[in-house]
């Protein structure tokens, strides 16, 4: 179903850096389509963490930080907090027959 | 306030049908497409349709195509989903997401308002 692979799941200490992989293809993130990245929390709506790649909406704290390069992007976690305990959705654009906007398979991160 | 206010879910035996809304507030709603996302149990975040500011541009992802059929009504701000022929896969919170431009494109658009979603379960 989702085009876009991330891992299940990624874990860490307070304070620690993590970081979330987006694993897609030559018809999406390979063919340099943008990456952006969503916070969910527990029974909320998604928010915008990332977009365009490597940019943060105001009001999200510099912690968070995203990459690209070739295939894939990152999502980096900086001094991991509590309140980061979430669910994060990677998406782009595909541009196969039955492309159109597309997620990665999600990720739980989890503050020990 | 940008806000996204998503009703209509509920319990529904396989073939049914159900019509969801979005309440939208805040913003033009004639400037933004609008999207429906998805996100089943256990699993990651699903696009199912987008359709443009005005109305004129409407995209699925196969899943739905001839089943759902996404629309808007600028007189209510609302955006709208009717599912028909509907399946246990279909089972999901469904939410309503704001598009960033008028028209939804390929390069560089992405959701940067979403509604709290609806819970639509397809169960006998």
């Amino acid at each position: 179903q989702s085009v876009l692979t991330q891992p299940p799941s990624v874990s860490g200490a307070p304070g620690q850096r993590v970081a979330i992989s987006c694993t897609g293809s030559s018809s999406n993130i390979g063919a340099d389509y943008d990456v952006h990245w969503y916070q969910q929390l527990p029974g909320t709506a998604p928010k915008l963490l990332i977009y365009g790649n490597n940019n943060r909406p105001s009001g999200v704290p510099d912690r968070f930080s995203g990459s690209k390069s070739g295939t894939s992007a990152s999502l980096a976690i900086t001094g991991l907090q509590a309140e980061d305990e979430a669910d994060y959705h990677c998406q782009s654009y595909d541009n196969s027959l039955n492309g159109f906007y597309v997620f990665g398979t999600g990720t739980q991160v989890t503050v020990l | 306030d940008v806000q996204l206010l998503e009703s209509g879910g509920g319990l529904v035996q396989p073939g049914g049908s159900l019509r969801l809304s979005c309440a939208a507030s805040g913003f033009t709603f004639t400037n933004f497409a609008m999207s429906w996302v998805r996100r089943a149990p256990g699993k990651g975040l699903e696009w199912v349709s987008t359709i443009s500011g005005n109305g004129g541009s409407i995209y699925y992802v196969d899943s739905v195509r001839g089943r759902f059929t996404i629309s808007r009504d600028k007189s209510k701000n609302t955006l709208y989903l009717q599912m028909n022929s509907l399946s246990a896969e279909d089972t999901a919170i469904y939410h309503c997401a704001k598009g960033i431009v008028v028209v939804p494109a390929a390069r560089g658009y992405y959701f940067d308002y979403w509604g709290q979603g609806t819970r639509v379960t397809v169960s006998s």
